[in-house]
């Protein structure tokens, strides 16, 4: 199972508004609702931010959102603030009923 | 609260063997997906493996026939045997959660470091 294709980075100001695109294939993004995406801080675990492509565990900020579109799902981050620095891995079920992850997106906050 | 500790990792030379631990508290293992994902150095996340509420077990096909995943339910802990290490299952190594079986990793372990070398 290849690994889901994502930006290697992106980058914005605060305030502003981001998007990292997660393009699979119809075998794991294009055919399931199955998408999820997590922030991972330098040297800490990855934390979950969005499941099932657009919903948000308690806890996690209104800022962050998701959306998908045939065989590429997004991650929109709203109102860009400096902790918001991190890298971002999308991750999607597969017809294997395996996950499988991106490659990561390094977000920079200038 | 919930917590995940992972520990055993270290030091290998290729062709060894490693067994991970991931000790649980606040919830039940047994109830619960639970997954090794890995992370080699600056690279990304690698599904390694899961253990089912159930007990059935699924293996990436980079690990299949080398690794194991279990459970000690009296311990409420899960492994992972890693038998005939190669210089690229470096990585750290974290245990995971996920209640849904559909890999939505909620809770995450501190990562365990796994070095390959001679």
């Amino acid at each position: 199972q290849s690994a889901l294709t994502q930006p290697a980075s992106v980058s914005g100001s605060p305030g502003q508004s981001i998007t990292i695109s997660c393009t699979g294939t119809s075998s794991d993004v294009g055919g399931y609702s199955y998408v999820s995406w997590y922030q991972q801080h330098p040297g800490k675990a990855p934390k979950l931010m969005i499941y099932d492509v657009s919903n948000r565990p308690s806890g996690v900020s209104n800022r962050f959102s998701g959306s998908k579109s045939g065989n590429t799902a997004s991650l929109t981050i709203s109102g860009l603030q400096a902790e918001d620095e991190a890298d971002y891995y999308c991750s999607s079920y597969t017809s294997r009923s395996t996950p499988v992850f991106g490659g990561g997106t390094k977000l920079t906050v200038l | 609260e919930v917590q995940l500790v992972e520990s055993g990792g270290g030091l290998v030379q290729p062709g060894g063997s490693l067994r991970l631990s991931c000790a649980a508290s606040g919830f039940t293992v047994s109830s619960n997906y639970m997954s090794w994902v890995r992370q080699a150095p600056g690279k990304g996340l690698e599904w390694v493996s899961v253990i089912y509420s159930g007990g059935s077990t699924f293996h990436a096909d980079s690990v299949k026939g080398r690794f194991t995943i279990s459970r000690d339910t009296s311990k409420n802990t899960l492994y992972l045997q890693m038998n005939s290490l190669r210089a690229e299952d470096t990585a750290v190594y974290y245990c995971a959660r996920d209640q849904t079986g559909l890999y939505y990793f909620d809770y995450w372990g501190q990562g365990t470091l796994v070095t390959v070398s001679s």
